[in-house]
C-alpha cells in the first residue's frame, strides 16, 4: 500500500506571495490532518479534514486555509507569506475513526520543506 | 508555559548503550502517550502507543508513563547506528494531540 505523498517537496518563495501543498492520504484513510514543524516550536497542529469538513483546527492565522476533495487528498494553502513561515509542513492521514487523531494511528508523508524569502 | 516539554538535546551514545529519552507535560487531561522516529528527511513514524501508567515493551523499545509525576520516557536498549534519529513525544485527550519539540539522538559506531 502506498504511503502519504506530498507535493512538492520543496518550495521557494518571496513575503507576500501565496503557496499551495498537496498531499494525498493512504488509499482508504478519510482523515487528513496538516503540522507545521520548526526547530523552535517542534510540531504545531494546523487543522484536520474529516469527509471535505474541516474537524478541528489549530491556533494559526487565517493565512492558513485548507481543503479536502470527495477522494480524501487535501490541500493547504497560505497566503501573504511572511519570513516566520518558512517551515516543513507535514501531512498525515488516518482512518478517521476519531476525531483529532489522538486515538487514531497517524501516518506523516515526507513533508515539504518551504523557505520564505 | 508550554503543555508538553521535551529536551531537544542533541543526544550522542556509542553503540549498545542504553537511551532514555522524557517528557514532562502539565495537562492531567492527556490520556494518550506515543513517541514517534523522525529519520532526517522524512516524517514521523509512531512508535510506540500506551494510554495508561506502566511500561510497555516492543523489542528494545520501552515506554514508560508515569501520570501522578506527568513524565513520559522512551528507553532504547542496545542502540544501533539506525537508531540515529529526532525522537518526539506526543500526547493527548479526546480533542488534541501535542507534540514535544523532539530529542535529536546520535548513536555512534
Amino acid at each position: 500500500k502506498a504511503g502519504v505523498t506530498q507535493t512538492p517537496r520543496y518550495l521557494i518563495k518571496t513575503r507576500g506571495q501565496q503557496v499551495t501543498l498537496s498531499c494525498s492520504p493512504i488509499s482508504g484513510h478519510r482523515s487528513v490532518s496538516w503540522y507545521q514543524q520548526t526547530p523552535g516550536q517542534g510540531l504545531q497542529f494546523l487543522f484536520e479534514y474529516f469527509s471535505e469538513t474541516q474537524r478541528n483546527k489549530g491556533n494559526f492565522p487565517g493565512r492558513f486555509s485548507g481543503r479536502q476533495f470527495s477522494n480524501s487528498r487535501s490541500e493547504m494553502n497560505v497566503s501573504t507569506l511572511e519570513l516566520g513561515d518558512s517551515a516543513l509542513y507535514l501531512c498525515a492521514s488516518s482512518l478517521g475513526s476519531t476525531a483529532a487523531s489522538s486515538t487514531d494511528t497517524q501516518y506523516f508523508g515526507p513533508g515539504t520543506r518551504l523557505t520564505v524569502l | 508555559q508550554k503543555e508538553v516539554e521535551q529536551d531537544p538535546g542533541p543526544l550522542s551514545v556509542p553503540e549498545g548503550a542504553i537511551v532514555s529519552l522524557n517528557c514532562t507535560y502539565s495537562n492531567s487531561a492527556f490520556q494518550y502517550f506515543m513517541w514517534y522516529r523522525q529519520y532526517s528527511r522524512k516524517g514521523p513514524e509512531l512508535l510506540m502507543y500506551t494510554y495508561s501508567s506502566g511500561n510497555k515493551e516492543d523489542g528494545r523499545f520501552t515506554a514508560q508513563v508515569d501520570k501522578s509525576s506527568k513524565y513520559i520516557s522512551l528507553f532504547i536498549r542496545d542502540s544501533q547506528p539506525s537508531d540515529s534519529a529526532t525522537y518526539l513525544c506526543a500526547m493527548g485527550d479526546t480533542d488534541k494531540l501535542i507534540f514535544g519539540t523532539g530529542t535529536r539522538l546520535q548513536v555512534f559506531p
